[in-house]
């Protein structure tokens, strides 16, 4: 079984800064298998990057994935007062799982 | 833009039985597969279970099995989860999701927006 660590539990940071929000695999996966969504409250999750790194349709490029093998990251350049929200990473390549979530909070 | 809206939730006695349905209108229903995710409140995500295209294979996370069942009617483009024997630590936000291209070794492309079950007596 997976499990995805992702740290840290909540990043307090200003619009306009750069965020990083890791998630760590409990064994090698392929990056084919990551994925990251972000929900706001009282929304369903959305897709941002697939595949690690693959932007989903319509996600602004200030979203970035990147990492292999257990460790993969998501970057988001500057951040828009709508990009704070929860974030969670899923691999999907032996069942589903999701890490447990980081909140990006307005500092 | 697909859509799927979700219905059924509600409040049941711990023990009892609730019926989730997930609609997909104007969607190529029936070559895809689809899956369960919940999330407690204030908790994260967790996925629930999964059936393929046809309804012959179907898969669910240890915290279910054998309690809850996925179905599909591709007459009425319609998914389903049957839950039985419900527990207050199944109280949560149920959404269902087509992952990419309809396949079960994809990414989660597209959400409903959910429905709440809470169970309490």
């Amino acid at each position: 079984e997976y499990v995805l660590t992702q740290s840290p539990g909540t990043l307090s940071l200003s619009p306009g800064e750069r965020a990083t929000l890791s998630c760590r695999v409990s064994q090698r996966i392929s990056s084919r298998y990551l994925g990251w969504y972000q929900q706001k409250p009282g929304q369903a999750p959305r897709l941002l990057i697939y595949g690690a790194s693959s932007r989903a349709t319509g996600i602004p490029d200030r979203f970035s994935g990147s990492g292999s093998g257990t460790d993969f990251t998501l970057t988001i350049s500057r951040l828009e007062p709508e990009d704070f929200a929860v974030y969670y990473c899923q691999q999907y390549g032996s069942s589903y799982t999701f890490g447990q979530g980081t909140k990006l909070e307005i500092k | 833009q697909v859509q799927l809206v979700e219905s059924g939730g509600g409040v049941v006695q711990p023990g009892r039985s609730l019926r989730l349905s997930c609609a997909a209108p104007g969607f190529t229903f029936s070559s895809n597969g689809f899956h369960w995710v919940r999330q407690a409140p204030g908790k994260g995500l967790e996925w629930v279970a999964a059936i393929s295209y046809d309804g012959s294979n179907k898969w669910y996370a240890d915290s279910v099995k054998g309690r809850f069942t996925i179905s599909r009617d591709n007459s009425k483009n319609t998914l389903y989860l049957q839950m039985n024997t419900l527990r207050p630590e199944d109280t949560a936000v149920y959404y269902c999701a087509i992952p990419y291209g309809g396949k079960l070794d994809e990414y989660f492309q597209h959400w409903g927006q959910g429905t709440l079950v809470t169970v309490s007596s």
